[in-house]
């Protein structure tokens, strides 16, 4: 079964531009949690999705957003980027989001804000 | 909110010595506790779990034990080897089995010496 893909791997934008994130769930998962690690915070919670409503958001500005479709993938944007949104962002699926459900992350892509 | 500290920060230790990660949370309602670890440049990826209606759960040579009065968990490894260097994050999942999210630890920097 293929893992959690996360497109692209590397991103080098410039202050004041948006990007997108796409991340492809596991196979038969349904939730798409979505994640800013930072070498200073760790692992920040950004939002969750299931069946492509938004049911959680962790304490990030509004110019973080995401959706999902219908077969699940999500996509995350950030708007008017700003230096200190360089980090990795991680996506992890699970069958459901509760907690009893294991999270299985993507490799991640590495935004760079110039 | 849920608050998971993590401490150290940092831990060296030789190999064939044990290696012990703690953890608190301030969510009495969490219920639900993985253990993550990261190699360099590599995906989180769960390595073990406890769910609160559990005092201490083993597995080969790691174990997590769970203190629900205290709100504090740990991670011990034992009979470390080169290969356990990584990064370990805990996390605690607070929302019950309805939606919530998972608030992570700042993570361990875990060095064993050949």
């Amino acid at each position: 079964k293929a893992g959690v893909t996360q497109t692209p791997r590397y991103l080098i934008k410039t202050r004041g531009q948006q990007v997108t994130l796409s991340c492809s769930p596991i196979s038969g998962h349904r939730s798409v949690s979505w994640y800013q690690q930072t070498p200073g915070q760790g692992l920040q919670f950004l939002f969750e999705y299931f069946s492509e409503t938004q049911r959680n958001k962790g304490n990030f500005p509004g110019r973080f957003s995401g959706r999902q479709f219908s077969n699940s993938r999500s996509e995350m944007n950030v708007s008017t980027l700003e230096l200190g949104d360089s980090a990795l962002y991680l996506c992890a699926s699970s069958l459901e989001f509760r907690g009893n459900s294991p999270l299985h992350f993507g490799n991640g892509t590495r935004l760079t804000v110039t | 909110g849920e608050n998971v500290e993590q401490h150290p920060s940092t831990l060296s230790v030789q190999e064939g010595d044990s290696a012990v990660i703690k953890c608190t949370y301030s969510d009495s309602a969490s219920n639900y506790f993985p253990w993550y670890k990261q190699e360099l440049g590599k995906r989180p990826q769960l390595i073990i779990d406890i769910r609160s209606n559990v005092g201490e759960k083993k597995d080969q040579r790691i174990a997590v034990t769970l203190n629900k009065t205290a709100k504090h968990f740990s991670l011990h490894i034992t009979e470390t080897q080169p290969e356990d260097s990584a990064v370990y994050f805990c996390a605690a999942w607070s929302g019950g089995t309805s939606y919530g999210k998972l608030t992570f630890g700042q993570g361990t920097i875990l060095t064993v010496h050949p």
